[in-house]
């Protein structure tokens, strides 16, 4: 079948660093997606990763390993702001097809 | 650029009457998603469109639930009867090449 696997939730403080794990099971694994979502918007795109390797926007990181069936989403310098739920994403049938994780809610403290 | 539209943004309706939603993808995307997140749940997949064809409607939970994509530009959901457990986010999706989904702000049902 396919799935993903994340936690539910993270407490991190402001300013520190927060590393949100995701593992997924799929066959025709095309690549991984993080979003983030605030209460009562819409999902926002943060990252792709099709490659093996980490990709580096900002304060934010993704991470992804192929072999391990495996990313993370990495945010740095938290901020109030960032308190939301933080979504991985596997393309599959060809890239065209998108399917979610749970989601991981992250609450930043002061 | 217009990002993706959706109407109405809320609905508030009874058991077994019928909604009808609707998305504006952004111009030129072929492909259109829906998605339905149930209150603190995960972001469930229902159907994907390539232009006006249905590519995968695995998701749809069963056949109260009807959509369709005319000319392949805006899309409908239609939910006939509604039931209790159909109230949740509605939200449809466009992209064109695939790995970038850009989400619409979601329709909020709520089936009493």
């Amino acid at each position: 079948g396919q799935s993903l696997e994340q936690p539910s939730e993270v407490t991190a403080v402001e300013g520190a660093i927060v590393q949100i794990n995701c593992t997924y099971q799929t066959s025709g694994f095309y690549g991984l997606s993080w979003y983030q979502q605030h209460d009562g918007g819409a999902p926002t795109f943060l990252s792709y990763n099709a490659l093996d390797g980490l990709e580096e926007t900002g304060r934010f990181s993704s991470f992804l390993s192929r072999s391990d069936s495996y990313g993370y989403l990495l945010l740095q310098e938290l901020q109030m702001k960032d308190s939301a739920s933080y979504f991985c994403a596997m393309s599959v049938s060809g890239g065209f097809k998108t399917i979610f994780g749970a989601g991981t809610r992250l609450f930043v403290k002061a | 650029e217009a990002g993706v539209t959706q109407f109405p943004s809320h609905s508030v309706i009874e058991k077994g009457q019928t909604v009808t939603l609707r998305c504006d993808p952004i111009s030129g995307h072929d492909n259109l998603y829906w998605y339905r997140r149930v209150m603190g749940k995960e972001i469930k997949f229902l159907l994907h469109f390539v232009k006006e064809s249905k590519q995968d409607e695995s998701g749809m939970p069963n056949n109260r639930f009807l959509a369709e994509r005319t000319g392949g530009t805006y899309s409908t959901l239609k939910v006939q009867p509604a039931e209790l457990e159909d109230s949740g986010v509605y939200f449809c999706a466009s992209s064109q090449e695939g790995a970038r989904v850009y989400f619409g702000p979601g329709t909020r049902l709520l089936v009493l």
